[in-house]
């Protein structure tokens, strides 16, 4: 059984940088996985930030990045701002038609 | 405008079955696979389903693996879930969610709000 690995929680000054990570329970995350992050505030829908490891989707602020730390995928806030307080999932696509979701990361901004 | 929108979410007891519906408008429904992602209450996201572009692939999580069946009417743009043999876990909210349809592009680009579904006695 795959497990797909978040930090629980996360804590970020405003102005400040985050880098939130996205692993395996068995293995390391490469570009193979096509991770993907996606934000969600309390009630709403997903929204979808990042895809193929670094690519913004459209409408997404430069200031979020994604990228390969090591051997997890990795998601970057430059400048966190008051409404990033969000909780932020990955996903990984593991091949077959099998995607596994991260158990999600709570940033708070403060 | 891109839009999806579920519909069918309800209340319904242990053991029985429900068919949820996610409606299409604002693109080419018939080029993009489609996904059912679920969260139960103070959870995170779970993946539960996935359908290609013209219905031909399924496929599903263990976890609802021969009680779920998920397909499509590209004549009504329309994605289904259907839902038999109900449990308490299965109580979430369903979203539907759209997949670029080039190759390699594995990502869930487009949400629906999604439908409720409570399972309960």
């Amino acid at each position: 059984q795959t497990v797909v690995t978040q930090e629980p929680s996360f804590s970020v000054s405003p102005g400040g940088t985050v880098t939130l990570t996205c692993g395996l329970s068995s293995g390391s995350v490469s570009t193979n996985y096509y991770p993907s992050w996606y934000q969600q505030t309390p009630g709403q829908a997903p929204r979808t930030l990042m895809y193929r490891t670094n690519t913004r989707s459209s409408g997404v602020p430069d200031r979020f990045s994604g990228s390969i730390l090591g051997n997890k995928a990795a998601l970057t806030i430059t400048g966190a701002q008051a409404d990033d307080e969000s909780d932020y999932y990955c996903v990984l696509y593991m091949g077959s038609g099998i995607w596994v979701f991260g158990g999600g990361t709570k940033l708070t901004v403060l | 405008e891109v839009q999806l929108v579920e519909s069918g979410g309800d209340l319904v007891q242990p053991g029985g079955s429900l068919r949820l519906s996610c409606a299409a408008s604002g693109f080419t429904f018939s080029n993009y696979a489609m996904h059912w992602v679920r969260q139960a209450p103070g959870k995170g996201l779970e993946y539960v389903s996935a359908v290609s572009s013209n219905g031909g692939s399924t496929f599903y999580a263990n976890s609802v693996k021969g009680r779920f069946t998920i397909s499509r009417d590209n004549s009504k743009n329309t994605l289904y879930l259907q839902m038999g043999s109900l449990r308490a876990e299965d109580t979430a909210v369903y979203y539907c969610a759209r997949r670029p349809g080039a190759p390699n592009y594995y990502y869930m680009d487009v949400w629906g709000k999604g439908a409720t579904v409570t399972v309960s006695s």
